[in-house]
């Protein structure tokens, strides 16, 4: 069953510009998380937001939730043709398994130089 | 460097074929799951483990049964493999309970069944 949903589904930004994706979802959750994919590969962890917290930095990243609207945000500053890829977001259902995540079906990020 | 092994990258099969991907971590880590991923639908979850010889299903585990003999290897089977289990495929390890420290992936088989 899909719990998160990114939007939008792709987004099409020149270097240096900021990049900012979405991710909605309809339970309560433990944490939230967001993964970036280069094309043909595995999924890389970046960050993770727990309920009780609403902004979390990384390097160029920022992450918000709102826990009220069931909603989270990824912001990539400066962004970098590197950082072209689908980012993911997925979560931690509380009072469901302790153990797995659920993920979205991700926005693809091309950033032209 | 912490890793997450998968034995193959790319793999054509045969219908009917019994299928065998293999994965390995070496980061102790207690949980290990297996995800198909498919345009448009993301990634879905197939089979997971929280121990050794623990095993419980995902969202879609029909035609699959997986194998956890030893912590660091979680093999997932294709029992006779079908052309809509063409896909890609990512197993995937994690410490501790809630994923609080998030994921680690494989490169990914990407399976091809004619």
């Amino acid at each position: 069953s899909q719990q998160g949903e990114e939007d939008p589904q792709a987004l099409s930004i020149q270097e240096g510009e900021n990049a900012t994706m979405n991710c909605s979802y309809k339970t309560s959750i433990n944490n939230l998380q967001w993964y970036r994919q280069n094309s043909g590969r595995g999924l890389v962890h970046l960050i993770l937001i727990r309920s009780n917290e609403r902004e979390k930095h990384s390097g160029r990243l920022r992450v918000t939730l709102d826990t009220s609207k069931k909603s989270s945000s990824l912001l990539i500053t400066a962004s970098r043709a590197a950082d072209t890829a689908s980012y993911f977001c997925a979560t931690d259902a509380s009072g469901g398994s302790n153990y797995k995540l659920t993920f979205g079906k991700g926005t693809l990020l091309t950033v032209n130089p | 460097d912490v890793k997450v092994t998968q034995s193959s990258r790319y793999l054509v099969k045969r219908t009917g074929e019994k299928v065998f991907l293999e994965c390995v971590q070496d980061m102790d880590h207690e949980n290990m799951f297996w995800y198909r991923q498919d345009p448009g639908l993301g990634l879905r979850l197939i089979y997971f483990s929280y121990d050794v010889k623990m095993k419980e299903k995902g969202d879609i585990p029909e035609g699959y049964s997986v194998s956890r003999e030893k912590k660091e290897r979680f093999s997932l089977i294709l029992e006779s493999a079908s052309t809509n289990q063409t896909s890609m495929y990512l197993c995937a390890s994690s410490t501790g309970r809630l994923s609080n420290y998030g994921y680690t992936f494989g490169s990914g088989t990407r399976l091809t069944v004619v």
